[in-house]
Parts: C-alpha cells; structure tokens; sequence
C-alpha cells in the first residue's frame, strides 16, 4: 500500500552542523514531497516542498533533494540553529486517495548548542 | 483570513461518549482532511473531502463519521469514543493551483482524551 518511510527518528547535531533526513516512497506515480516542521505543542507547518519535476529545490538555509529513481528524498538543513530543533515530517502524495498526503514517522531533531 | 480554525482545543470524553470536533476554513480550499497523531506514528489520515458533498475513508477511518455540507465546514464525528481515541486531532484544508494541488494548512489541534 501507500507508504513513506522516515529516517532517523532521532538526530542530535552541534550548532552549526548540518542535518539530513531522508525518506523513502513506495508509489512511483506521486508528484509532491512537502517538507513540515511541528514545534512542541504546535500545528504542522510547511518549510520547503518540491514537485516531481524538480530535482533538487534551496530556501535560505533548507534544501530538498528528489530522487525519482530510486524513490526517495531527503531534506537537508545547514548552518544549524538551536531554534531549527522540531520535529520534521516528510510527506508525499499518492495516485490513489485523491492525491492525499500520506506522512513519515516524524524525526526529532535536536540542535545542541 | 483566520485561516484553518478547530474547536475545541481540549476535550476529555468517557468511553462511550459521542462529540463532533468542528473545522472551518475561510480559504475557499476545495480539500480538507482530518489525520490524527500519535507518539512515534505521525499523521495518519483518518476521512478527507475534495468538495461538498464528497467525503471519503483515509487509513484509519473506524469510529469516526465525517460530512461536508458546506465549502468552509468539514466537522468529525466520534460516535462511541473508546480509549484508542486518545489523540491529537488535525484538520487541514488545500486548494488548487492551476490543476495542481496546492500548500495544505494545518489547524491547531484538538487534543481529545478518552477514560
């Protein structure tokens, strides 16, 4: 069935470092991969997403990156801020389900300062 | 705009309880949808809507009810709440951007506890 996969479920980096986090996909018809971030307590909120497209998609200092391939995408963000701690969900839509999103697992990011 | 609103934010039910969860949008987005979430298991689509009128089942639509009278109002119902209910509750909303399906939004959650 429909099915994204997220990894890690965890990820501690040191301020300044970068973090990627990657995440596969199992239909090949689908043709959006939104990026979210969800503070404690928070709603979901877009970051960064990218169409099929597209291969490889920057805003500031978060970038995605597609593979239609191989089927997966990764989300990478440099330069690490305390703040950018969140937990980050991958999405993708599937030719059923009227192209609903169909999220990861999430991953808790931690930024050490 | 208010954007995607719910209510309410909390709700503690006993187990065999009925309520409806209310989700409005003032967007005029086709598509709303409702996923719960869970520790470690993310957002798991429970019905969606692509218009009035339509309503259909997400991965784990037992024990919810849902309809779509109006553009802007996508209500959940629980009809016999169980303590496998116990979540967090988002309601989202799309539209279309020339053919293709646009940013979806996020509301701000109802946390509902079942005892």
């Amino acid at each position: 069935g429909e099915n994204v996969e997220q990894h890690p479920s965890t990820l501690s980096v040191q301020e300044g470092d970068s973090a990627v986090i990657k995440c596969t996909y199992s239909d090949s018809a689908s043709n959006y991969f939104p990026w979210y971030k969800q503070e404690l307590g928070k709603r979901p909120q877009l970051i960064i997403d990218i169409r099929s497209n597209v291969g490889e998609k920057k805003d500031q200092r978060i970038a995605v990156t597609l593979n239609k391939t191989a089927k997966h995408f990764s989300l990478h963000i440099t330069e690490t801020q305390p703040e950018d701690s969140a937990v980050y969900f991958c999405a993708a839509t599937f030719s059923g389900s009227a192209r609903q999103l169909t999220f990861g697992s999430g991953t808790q990011l931690t930024v050490l300062p | 705009n208010a954007g995607v609103t719910q209510t309410p934010k909390f709700q503690v039910l006993k187990t065999g309880q009925s309520m409806t969860l209310q989700c409005a949008q003032d967007m005029n987005h086709e598509y709303m949808s409702w996923y719960r979430q869970d520790p470690g298991m993310g957002l798991r689509l429970i019905h969606y809507s692509v218009g009035a009128g339509i309503t259909d089942q997400g991965e784990v639509p037992n024990g919810y009810n849902v309809s779509r009278s109006t553009t802007e109002d996508f209500p959940l119902r629980l009809l016999s709440a169980a303590p496998s209910q116990t979540s967090v509750y988002f309601c989202a909303s799309r539209s279309r951007v020339q053919g293709k399906l646009d940013e979806q939004y996020f509301g701000p959650g109802t946390r509902l506890t079942v005892t």
